[in-house]
């Protein structure tokens, strides 16, 4: 069975500083991997996804992540943090059988940005 | 505008007394879920459906019921709530079949509190 972990609970960063969010996952097959992010009070926002092709993944929000297959790991980066990105952030797993239609989700990572 | 909505947002109610949180989607997604979310344990799947007709256990479905009688709708019942059942609950829909790579789009959340 698939599982993702996110050992990081919680976050401080100052603005402006660059951000990483850890993400391992345990799946045994090439697994479809994601980053939601949840702002307080709301919904979850779908911030990038991998399925296959480049390791290096693009997101919304200045958001990038890398697939390490080696380190079973899909980090979330961002170069510079604004005040907005304070939220939370869940890392999920789908497998090549249900794709993103059944996802176990990390835990998650609630990060606090610094002004 | 496609959505995801939920219905109630906020509710508080007693042990015993039976309610449904209603979901809805405009996207003509064949998948949909339920989750919970609780702190420290991120969000865990409860029930999901692949089609109209079609559902199956997540990985907390006890003291949970659903239905799938139309495409759009994904209504999440309790029937006897207990405070254990007292948490943050997403619906969100996928599509268009089983496998697809697309995304997950969650409704806003309803939070539910059982005294």
């Amino acid at each position: 069975a698939q599982s993702v972990t996110q050992p990081d609970i919680h976050i401080t960063v100052s603005e402006g500083a660059s951000l990483e969010l850890r993400c391992n996952y345990s799946y045994g097959a090439t697994p479809y991997l994601f980053w939601y992010v949840q702002s307080p009070g709301q919904g979850l926002q779908l911030l990038l996804k991998y399925f296959s092709g480049d390791t290096l993944v693009q997101g919304i929000k200045g958001f990038e992540a890398e697939f390490k297959r080696s380190q079973s790991s899909f980090n979330l980066r961002k170069p510079s943090v604004h005040w907005s990105d304070a939220a939370e952030y869940f890392c999920a797993v789908g497998t090549a059988q249900t794709g993103a239609n059944n996802l176990f989700f990390g835990t998650g990572t609630r990060l606090t940005v610094i002004p | 505008e496609a959505q995801v909505t939920q219905n109630p947002r906020y509710l508080i109610t007693v042990t015993g007394k039976k309610l449904t949180v209603t979901c809805s989607q405009n996207m003509n997604h064949e998948y949909m879920s339920w989750y919970r979310q609780d702190p420290g344990l991120g969000l865990r799947q409860i029930y999901y459906s692949m089609n109209v007709e079609v559902t199956d256990k997540g990985d907390v479905p006890e003291g949970y019921k659903v239905s799938r009688k139309e495409k759009r709708n994904f209504p999440l019942i309790l029937e006897s709530p207990s405070p254990n059942q007292t948490s943050l609950y997403f619906c969100a829909s996928s599509g268009p079949g089983q496998g697809s790579y697309n995304e997950q789009f969650f409704g806003p959340g309803t939070r539910l509190t059982v005294l």
